[in-house]
């Protein structure tokens, strides 16, 4: 439900930078997150964007568009602590809060 | 603060028992969900409540019960579980409108059922 659209694997090297893509449906759109999980864990929030444009935290950014239904999370100087699923979520206006199915990133040393 | 806690951590359950999972959050949070992820599978909604006294269906609701009778607890019953229901559940809640509508997670509770 919702279409919310992620690649489901990528790999980067150590030291550099990844953008993981995220396209969904407009409809009923609120707002975007970003949230983290490593494997066996629950999720950790890294972003939550509302407005177009890019917000910057530290080593992560995240950007959305919102008449184009896009989004991307950023990441710079890759660690290996990084590799980890990243999942693409939105809130509806309605308050629900739908899940993509997420984004398996391997860092390479 | 203990953020938000789930019991059990695990649990095996036989075909047609019923069970509740427990969830709760002592940081005043008027949202509050229930989600399940299968293997390869993003979180999916199953119920979500907007503040005590109100739930909501989400994407996957069938089989499954809430109730928010306080602010604090949203407890999820099974209510004759069936082996598609074995899965790892996460509760989660969060403020929304205040700072950057961060969702926190409890740290799931691994249901098996045979």
């Amino acid at each position: 439900g919702q279409n919310i659209d992620q690649p489901t694997e990528m790999t980067a090297t150590e030291g550099a930078i990844v953008q993981i893509n995220c396209t969904y449906q407009t409809s009923g759109f609120n707002g975007l997150f970003w949230y983290q999980q490593h494997a066996g864990e629950a999720p950790t929030f890294l972003s939550y964007n509302v407005l177009d444009g890019l917000e910057e935290k530290g080593r992560f950014s995240s950007f959305l568009s919102r008449s184009k239904g896009y989004s991307y999370l950023l990441l710079k100087e890759l660690q290996m602590k990084d590799s980890a699923s990243y999942l693409c979520v939105r809130m509806n206006r309605d308050d629900k809060i739908i899940f993509g199915k997420g984004t398996r990133l391997h860092i390479l040393p | 603060n203990a953020g938000v806690t789930q019991t059990p951590k695990f649990q095996v359950l036989k075909t047609g028992q019923s069970m509740t999972l427990q969830c709760a959050q002592d940081m005043n949070h008027e949202y509050m969900s229930w989600y399940r992820q299968d293997p390869g599978m993003g979180l999916r909604l199953i119920h979500y409540s907007v503040g005590a006294g109100i739930t909501d269906q989400g994407e996957v609701p069938n089989g499954y019960n809430v109730s928010r009778s306080t602010t604090e607890d949203f407890p999820l019953r099974l209510l004759s579980a069936a082996p598609s229901q074995t899965s790892v559940y996460f509760c989660a809640s969060s403020y929304p409108g205040q700072g950057d509508n961060e969702q926190f997670f409890g740290p799931g509770t691994r249901l098996t059922v045979l």
